[in-house]
């Protein structure tokens, strides 16, 4: 099961914004409005962000913001904070029933 | 407010086998499907397993299926994952996490426990 396909890292100056791109296929974010982005600081466990494409839970601020295009889906950051600095991951569900997550964004702010 | 809680890791030999809890308090587990998901050192998350919120369907990634199975006791609220046959790449982290949606987001995560498979 292949991983959704993510650019290793990504850097901004604070105030800046910032875009992740997630590569997926036919199978999964191309067929599916079911993409997902977590926030993941070392030693702790992934923090949702993004659900359903563009939806943003509660307490998750507005500068984050999500899309999709065919099998690409994306996060952008707005606003750049030191705060944000952290391992971003996709995922999406995937037509056999199965979960498939991103290889990973390292965001750095400069 | 939500809570989960792993527990059941440690060092265990190639092999051999191992059974991960998950203790879930401050919601109604049974109305939610639940996720094992595994992070090996150095690497990010990978999906592992999922059980529907009625236990009706389990479905696993091909690299447990066969090895592994998910269950879950609702009225002791705990999620499990028995993980037999272990191989050292099964080293990881194990988290749980509540499925939120349609097969779509993990809303809750626990802290996670540590499986380490050496000799």
């Amino acid at each position: 099961q292949s991983a959704l396909i993510q650019p290793p890292s990504v850097s901004g100056s604070p105030g800046q914004s910032v875009t992740i791109s997630c590569s997926g296929t036919t199978s999964d974010v191309g067929s599916y409005n079911r993409v997902s982005w977590y926030q993941q600081s070392p030693g702790t466990a992934p923090k949702l962000i993004i659900h359903d494409v563009t939806l943003r839970p509660s307490g998750v601020p507005d500068r984050f913001s999500a899309s999709k295009s065919g099998n690409t889906a994306s996060l952008t950051i707005s606003g750049l904070q030191a705060e944000d600095e952290a391992d971003y991951y996709c995922t999406s569900y995937r037509s056999d029933n199965t979960c498939v997550f991103g290889t990973g964004t390292k965001v750095t702010v400069v | 407010q939500v809570r989960l809680v792993e527990s059941g890791g440690g060092v265990v030999q190639p092999g051999r086998s191992r059974r991960l809890s998950c203790a879930a308090s401050g919601f109604v587990s049974r109305g939610y499907g639940m996720h094992w998901v595994r992070q090996a050192p150095g690497k990010g998350p990978e999906w592992v397993a999922v059980i529907w919120h009625d236990g009706t369907k389990q479905y696993y990634s091909d690299s447990v299926r066969g090895r592994f199975t998910i269950s879950r006791d609702d009225p002791k609220d705990t999620l499990y994952l028995q993980m037999n046959s272990l191989r050292v790449e099964d080293t990881a982290v194990y988290y749980c996490a509540t499925e939120d949606g349609d097969f779509s987001h993990m809303g809750s995560w626990g802290q996670g426990t540590q499986v380490i498979v050496s000799s």
